[in-house]
């Protein structure tokens, strides 16, 4: 069954606080990326990759890195954490043909202190 | 620039009614449009896609209109159920593919009462 699982679930750190966010994905897509959802806004695009070792600037990428390790998984890391970036944080991904739904996970909730 | 409105921000509803959402946008070019349920703490699901100038689709009780000239899409939903309470969330696409852009509404809360 495809499936797109984040950990953890929640996290709360502080600031200055070292993060890293997981995402794994088991449908074989080529496409993994990294959203963060706040109140008023849609999804906005911190990172993406289309494959092992490759990654791509979304549009809100200040104070994140991002690691595409294998086909499967793909990090989130927030090195130096501000309250700012509390947020709730999406994973999802993709096949290269965006007329396909991207699959969702279920999302980490992130709390800077 | 917020891209993709979408109204209203939040409806009440009593199980059984019907609503209609509605998504404005001006992504262009506009490849195509993807409405997403997202319950309570947990990821986006696909609910319907509308590629075409005129599209309309159906899933069970959702059913979706797109007009591209007017960059316009709603979304219906017959005889709600509890479970239907949710956000959902317009989503347009600028691209066939991966490599282009996704542009999200913040979307619409709906709760349904009994």
């Amino acid at each position: 069954e495809a499936a797109v699982t984040q950990s953890p679930r929640n996290k709360v750190t502080v600031t200055g606080g070292n993060v890293t966010l997981s995402c794994r994905q088991t449908n074989s897509h080529n496409y993994m990326y990294w959203y963060r959802q706040d109140t008023g806004h849609g999804l906005r695009l911190i990172h993406y990759s289309y494959g092992a070792g490759n990654l791509q600037i979304g549009d809100v990428p200040d104070g994140y890195k991002a690691t595409r390790t294998t086909q499967e998984d793909f990090f989130l890391l927030l090195e130096l954490a501000s309250p700012s970036q509390t947020s709730l944080y999406f994973c999802a991904s993709s096949v290269t043909d965006n007329n396909q739904a991207p699959l969702f996970g279920e999302g980490t909730r992130l709390s800077v202190l | 620039k917020t891209q993709v409105e979408q109204s209203p921000q939040s409806l009440v509803v009593r199980q059984g009614e019907n609503c209609v959402l509605q998504c404005n946008y001006s992504v262009t070019p506009d490849n195509h449009l993807r409405w997403f349920k997202q319950d309570t703490g947990k990821g986006l699901v696909s609910l319907t896609v509308l590629v075409h100038e005129n599209d309309k689709t159906s899933n069970g009780r959702y059913s979706a209109t797109l007009d591209k000239d007017a960059k316009h899409s709603t979304l219906h939903i017959t005889a709600t159920l509890l479970d239907d309470t949710a956000t959902y969330i317009c989503v347009v696409g600028d691209r066939g593919s991966a490599l282009g852009r996704l542009h999200f509404g913040a979307g619409t809360q709906l709760i349904v009462i009994p």
